[in-house]
Formats: C-alpha cells, sequence, structure tokens
C-alpha cells in the first residue's frame, strides 16, 4: 500500500518570503499525487495535482509542485507567501487501490 | 451547485449516544467517502461508496455504519457513540472512483464525551 510522509509539522515563514513544503510518498509505480490546503475551520481545497506528463505543476493561489520520481517527492512550492496563506497543507497520494492516502499535514505559520 | 454539504457542523455526544452525520453532493458523482481528521494523523478513511447500494470498508470503520440508497446521500452513523470518536469528520465525493480528485464538504467536529 501507498504512504506518504509530510516531515514538516509546522513552518513559519515571514510574509513575502518564499514557501517550501515537503512530501515524499512510498508507492511502487507513479502515483497520483495532490495538494490540499485546510484554512482553520474550514474543509479541504484542492490546490493541484499531478496525473502525468509536465513534472511541473501550476495550481490556484500562484502555488506550485514539482513531481520528482528518482527521490519520490511532490513538493509544494510559493515564490511569496501572504497572509492568508496561513493553513494546514496536506499532500495525497492516490494509487492503484482507487483510494487517497494522506500525510500528516503541515501547518503554515505567516508572520508580518 | 451547492458541492458536498454537511449536517451538523458542530455536535455533542454522551457516551453511549448514536447519532448520523448528514453529507449530500449535487454533482451526480458516483464515489462518495467519509474521512475523521485527528491532530498529527491527517486523514484517515472510515467509509466508501463507488455508487449506490454499494458500500465498503476503509481504514478505521469500526464503530461507524454507512448505506448509500442514493447517488446524493451518503450518511454516516455512530451507533454508539465513544471518547475515542471525537474529531472532525469530512465527507467527500468524486466523479468515479478512477478519478481520484475529491472534493470535501466543510466538515463536522464531533465531541464525545
Amino acid at each position: 500500500a501507498q504512504s506518504v510522509t509530510q516531515p514538516d509539522i509546522h513552518i513559519t515563514v515571514s510574509e513575502g518570503a518564499s514557501l517550501e513544503l515537503r512530501c515524499n510518498y512510498s508507492y511502487g509505480a507513479t502515483p497520483y499525487l495532490f495538494w490540499y490546503v485546510q484554512s482553520p475551520g474550514q474543509g479541504l481545497q484542492l490546490l493541484l495535482k499531478y496525473f502525468s506528463g509536465d513534472t511541473l505543476v501550476q495550481g490556484i493561489k500562484g502555488f506550485e509542485a514539482e513531481f520528482k520520481r528518482s527521490q519520490s517527492s511532490f513538493n509544494l512550492r510559493k515564490p511569496s507567501v501572504h497572509w492568508s496563506d496561513a493553513a494546514e497543507y496536506f499532500c495525497a497520494v492516490g494509487a492503484g487501490d482507487y483510494k487517497l492516502s494522506f500525510g500528516a499535514g503541515t501547518t503554515v505559520t505567516v508572520r508580518a | 451547485n451547492a458541492g458536498v454539504t454537511q449536517t451538523p457542523k458542530f455536535q455533542v455526544l454522551k457516551t453511549g449516544q448514536s447519532m448520523t452525520l448528514q453529507c449530500a453532493q449535487d454533482m451526480n458523482h458516483e464515489y462518495m467517502s467519509w474521512y475523521r481528521q485527528d491532530p498529527g494523523m491527517g486523514l484517515r478513511l472510515i467509509h466508501y461508496s463507488v455508487g449506490a447500494g454499494i458500500t465498503d470498508q476503509g481504514e478505521v470503520p469500526n464503530g461507524y455504519n454507512v448505506s448509500r440508497s442514493t447517488t446524493e446521500d451518503f450518511p454516516l452513523r455512530l451507533l454508539s457513540a465513544a471518547p475515542s470518536q471525537t474529531s472532525v469528520y469530512f465527507c467527500a465525493s468524486r466523479r468515479e472512483r478512477e478519478s481520484y480528485e475529491q472534493y470535501f464538504g466543510p466538515g463536522t467536529r464531533l465531541t464525545v464525551t
């Protein structure tokens, strides 16, 4: 079965600085990869997804992620963080059993 | 479209009580699922359904029942609530099993005392 690891539980970043959130997965083939964002008290919103093709994918809110097969990673990036980006971010993996496995999440705090 | 809706938003139960968490979607999605979210554990799959009349267990099904009599609705029943079921519950739907891209409801925060 597939698994997902988000090594960073909490990241603090200054407004305007760049952000990178790490995601590593374990699966024998190329999985479907997702990043979701959860604002406080809200449900999960899809930021971006990777199914195949170009390994650099663009999402909403200025986020992008890069799939690196050799590193089994799908890291999320944003060049310049806004205060509204403070939230919890989840990486998810879909594989052959049609189920999505979620990482434990990374909480992002944005300081002024 | 309203998307995925859940009721109630908040609920407090006493140990041993039963209740049903409601979930509905208006996107004509075949696949629906229930997750629970606990701190530091991400989302864990409770039950899922690939279409009306078909349900199956996920990762943490004990203590929960589901049914899917229509495409739109997928209620989650807690038969005898326990403090370990204190959590935030999310319902999700997607077009079909193979599409993977899921849409989530706003969640129900449940406390069992």
